[in-house]
């Protein structure tokens, strides 16, 4: 069974930084693409990145959104993805979901339950 | 970016009727098209990808189709199971973006 779960959300002040964390097991994670996706209460998702799989180097991808200020990596050895967020405004408040594309394409079958990044003083 | 413009924002069925979402992309997406359902607290499940394909185990009332760049997604024989929020999302070309959202109640 696959299974994502987020960790590291809190409250932040602006211009603090956060790491979050998602541990992935149930899958040979090597051979997966991995995204981190944000939504803010009541709004829709926003995909922010992906960190590709082994076949394609673990090159990463970003939102223009973010990027420059977030930072996808992934430790293989422990089947875990992480996303470095620094220089947090009040916007970036939102729950942050990891999640799985397929093999084929970028889509989300499996996502992680979330946890909330509070960007607040 | 791809822009996903989703219709209606809220809609309000009774069970057993059959309802219409819709996102119109704002170029060509060819096909790479997903969907899924929100229920409050939880995270989205995907329904449908590539425009049209169902996920393992989403019932079949459900299905997805398209016409130039606008996608629709049915739902046939409303649940109450059904109440949720509903997103599509273009997996064409990054960034991928998803619409607004369609909330639907049920009477």
């Amino acid at each position: 069974e696959v299974k994502l779960l987020e960790s590291g959300g809190g409250l932040v002040q602006p211009g603090g930084s956060m790491r979050l964390s998602c541990a992935a097991s149930g899958f040979t994670f090597t051979d997966f693409y991995m995204n981190w996706i944000r939504q803010p209460a009541g709004k829709a998702p926003e995909w922010l990145g992906f960190i590709r799989n082994k076949a394609n180097g673990y090159t990463t991808e970003y939102n223009p959104s973010v990027k420059g200020r977030f930072t996808i990596s992934r430790d293989n050895t422990q089947n875990m993805l992480y996303l470095q967020m620094n220089t947090l405004r009040a916007e970036d408040t939102a729950t942050y979901y990891c999640a799985r594309s397929t093999r084929v394409g970028i889509w989300f079958a499996y996502w992680g339950q979330g946890t909330l990044v509070t960007v607040s003083s | 970016d791809i822009q996903m413009t989703q219709s209606p924002a809220s809609l309000s069925a009774s069970l057993g009727e059959t309802v219409t979402i819709e996102c119109l992309a704002s170029e060509d997406i060819y096909s790479n098209l997903a969907w899924y359902q929100q229920k409050p607290g939880k995270s989205p499940q995907l329904l449908i990808y590539d425009a049209s394909s169902l996920q393992d185990g989403v019932p079949s009332r459900f299905s997805g189709s398209e016409s130039g760049t606008q996608y629709s997604l049915e739902i046939n024989s409303l649940q109450s199971e059904d109440a949720a929020t509903y997103f599509c999302q273009q997996h064409h070309d990054y960034p991928y973006t998803f619409g607004a959202g369609t909330k639907l109640e049920l009477k």
